[in-house]
């Protein structure tokens, strides 16, 4: 199993850019969330998914999208990126309280 | 909605000692009650966890106790090691919702 893997691992974009961060798993969750991780603030949830076709906003949603058409993959969207959106983005998924993360994803917004 | 705080920011031991990181938490509803590692550009990965139904739970060096009456919760490690060296998290949840992380703690074991 590879379970949760993130696509790119590095992006730079420019403000102003769209882009799709793609997550997906192979164990079958039911969960899906999509995590930011800045210096000192630790992980803050942007949106998460409690099954296939179902969205929710969590603590940060603002300048992002989701969305779930299949139940192992969650793609995160940023239709107009800023700088403040300069962060490293982690994926998890999970069956019920243990969530499993991907590798993360480092963006970098110029 | 849940806020986690989590003490203190960094921690510094000598090989061999014990390290202790402490959260709090404010939604007394939250049952559910992880301890992530973190290591330098890694994911985190979950080391141990605890319901609130347990007030103790131990695995071989690491320990986690909870106090619902107060709303914390605490990490213990045991003869630390260099490879204990990380980013701790905690996190807070209801069953079925959604994690709220504390902020993290810096771990320096200095050998």
């Amino acid at each position: 199993n590879a379970g949760v893997t993130q696509t790119p691992k590095f992006r730079v974009l420019k403000t102003g850019q769209s882009m799709t961060l793609l997550c997906a798993q192979d164990m079958n969750h039911e969960y899906m969330y999509w995590y930011r991780q800045d210096p000192g603030m630790g992980l803050r949830l942007i949106h998460y998914s409690v099954g296939e076709g179902t969205t929710a906003k969590g603590e940060v949603p603002d300048g992002y999208n989701v969305s779930r058409l299949k139940k192992q993959n969650f793609l995160l969207g940023l239709e107009s990126a800023a700088p403040s959106q300069t962060s490293v983005y982690f994926c998890a998924s999970s069956k019920a309280d243990e969530q499993f993360f991907g590798p993360g994803t480092r963006l970098t917004v110029l | 909605g849940e806020n986690v705080e989590q003490h203190p920011s960094t921690l510094s031991v000598q090989e061999g000692d014990s390290a202790v990181i402490k959260c709090t938490y404010s939604d007394s509803a939250s049952n559910y009650f992880p301890w992530y590692k973190q290591e330098l550009g890694k994911r985190p990965q979950l080391i141990i966890d605890i319901r609130s139904n347990v007030g103790e739970k131990k695995d071989q060096r690491i320990a986690v106790t909870l106090n619902k009456t107060a709303k914390h919760f605490s990490l213990h490690i045991t003869e630390t090691q260099p490879e204990d060296s990380a980013v701790y998290f905690c996190a807070a949840s209801k069953r079925g919702n959604k994690l709220v992380f504390g902020a993290g703690t810096i771990l320096r074991v200095k050998s």
